[in-house]
């Protein structure tokens, strides 16, 4: 069971480099959702989306575009990388309806020079 | 603003210790409660979730968790802690209408000592 798979696990970005960090499930899973993680700030949404071709900004969506093309796929765009997107980002998945427990990635560890 | 508050940045116990882990959350109706563990470098895995119900439900690995409506928390415990615990852990709470989205705590880190 992969559940869950992000691609890559690490990168290194110069700033004001773009790259895109995809996220694949194989559960069927009607929503999907990116985190970054810093320290001592927990997870936070970047964006998410309810369903195939659709999205939504979280709480931190500045710096960053997601695109939903395929319901097992969600991935995150960096166009015009800086210092501050340095993190770890996760993305998670779950189905449709409030309280379903999220299933989380490995985590994709991000660094900006 | 809805919010979840986990006071202890860290936690040292002694192996076969018991262990309470807190967590606080601001939201004007019952919310959906989770714990998540988080082992270095992996992502987060579910421990146990609250919808309704008994108050006290049981987990995986041993934990359980209380929710107290009235001191709006949902409090982890493990009576006897192993060193395979030691780990980050991740309050969060489910909000309704919202695409299922998740606030989480900042978190707690759990050293064990042998």
């Amino acid at each position: 069971n992969a559940g869950v798979t992000q691609t890559p696990k690490f990168r290194v970005l110069k700033t004001g480099q773009s790259m895109t960090l995809l996220c694949a499930q194989d559960m069927n899973h009607e929503y999907m959702y990116w985190y970054r993680q810093d320290p001592g700030m927990g997870l936070r949404l970047i964006h998410y989306s309810v369903g195939e071709g659709t999205t939504a900004k979280g709480e931190v969506p500045d710096g960053y575009n997601v695109s939903r093309l395929k319901k097992q796929n969600f991935l995150l765009g960096l166009e015009s990388a800086a210092p501050s997107q340095t993190s770890v980002y996760f993305c998670a998945s779950t189905r449709t309806g409030t309280g379903q427990p999220q299933h989380f990635g490995d985590g994709t560890r991000l660094s900006i020079l | 603003a809805q919010s979840v508050t986990q006071p202890d940045i860290h936690i040292t116990v002694s192996e076969g210790a018991s262990l309470e882990l807190r967590c606080n959350y601001s939201y004007g109706a019952t919310p959906y409660l989770f714990w998540y563990v988080q082992s270095p470098g992996q992502g987060l895995q579910l421990l146990l979730k609250y919808f309704s119900g008994d108050t006290l439900v049981q987990g995986i690995k041993g934990f359980e968790a209380e929710f107290k409506r009235s001191q709006s928390s949902f409090n982890l415990r493990k009576p006897s802690v192993h060193w395979s615990d030691a780990a980050e852990y991740f309050c969060a709470v489910g909000l309704p209408n919202t695409g299922n989205q998740f606030y989480f705590g900042t978190g707690t880190s759990l050293t064990v000592i042998p």
